[in-house]
């Protein structure tokens, strides 16, 4: 079965680092694209922008340039969406996803709660 | 920078009903990108048309999808229970607002 796994939910203060981890499994992972979506409390959904395991290429929406780094780990399958420095704005559910075609996601991930609090 | 919008912004409608949703953009987008997705709370988005009009795999045929050029529209033909939830159109990589179709 094709999945993507992503890692738990997570409590951080302002300031501080994250990287949070989508795990494929049941396919060969670094032919597949891997998109990142945000979706803020109570809001709808936001693309950050894909990284394509087989190369590291890496494309960020504009509103996520430099804000966030996704990586990979082609060894043990994991895709990584990363903070420096997260901010409260940054509290919100992350999910990943593999793309049937280019834009059209149909494997996702289960979803990352982020909450930023001092 | 291509703006959407989704139309209307809630959908009050019965079970049986049909359910007509807007997406359009400010301006002309290739059909093979229009994709939309339903979402239902506390899941993750599932994907329901890819290519303006192709269902994903499992998709029920009373979902269909067409347009072209800045004017799409997701059908529901004969509402089930199941089916309200949030719709969003994604023409390119950018999301629109999002319709919901909640129960009259």
């Amino acid at each position: 079965e094709v999945q993507l796994v992503q890692s738990g939910a997570e409590l951080k203060k302002p300031g501080e680092s994250l990287k949070i981890s989508c795990k494929g499994s049941g396919y060969n992972f670094t032919n597949y694209w891997i998109g990142w979506v945000r979706q803020m409390p109570g809001k709808g959904l936001e693309w950050m922008g894909i990284i394509y395991p087989g190369d590291s290429d890496t494309r960020y929406s504009p509103s996520f340039q430099g804000q966030v780094t996704f990586s990979v780990d082609r060894s043990i399958s994991t895709a990584y969406l990363q903070w420096r420095s997260l901010k409260a704005s940054d509290t919100a559910m992350f999910y990943c996803a593999r793309p049937l075609t280019i834009n059209a996601f149909d494997i996702w991930g289960q979803g990352t709660l982020v909450t930023v609090s001092s | 920078e291509i703006v959407l919008t989704q139309s209307p912004g809630t959908l009050s409608l019965s079970p049986g009903d049909r359910a007509t949703l807007s997406c359009r953009a400010s301006q002309n987008i290739s059909s093979s990108f229009v994709v939309w997705y339903q979402q239902k709370p506390g899941q993750a988005p599932r994907l329901l048309i890819y290519g303006a009009s192709n269902r994903a795999t499992g998709i029920p045929d009373r979902f269909s999808g067409s347009g072209s050029g800045t004017d799409f529209t997701l059908t529901i033909s004969r509402l089930e229970p199941e089916d309200f939830a949030v719709y969003y159109c994604q023409p390119g990589f950018t999301f629109g607002p999002g319709t919901k179709v909640d129960i009259k």
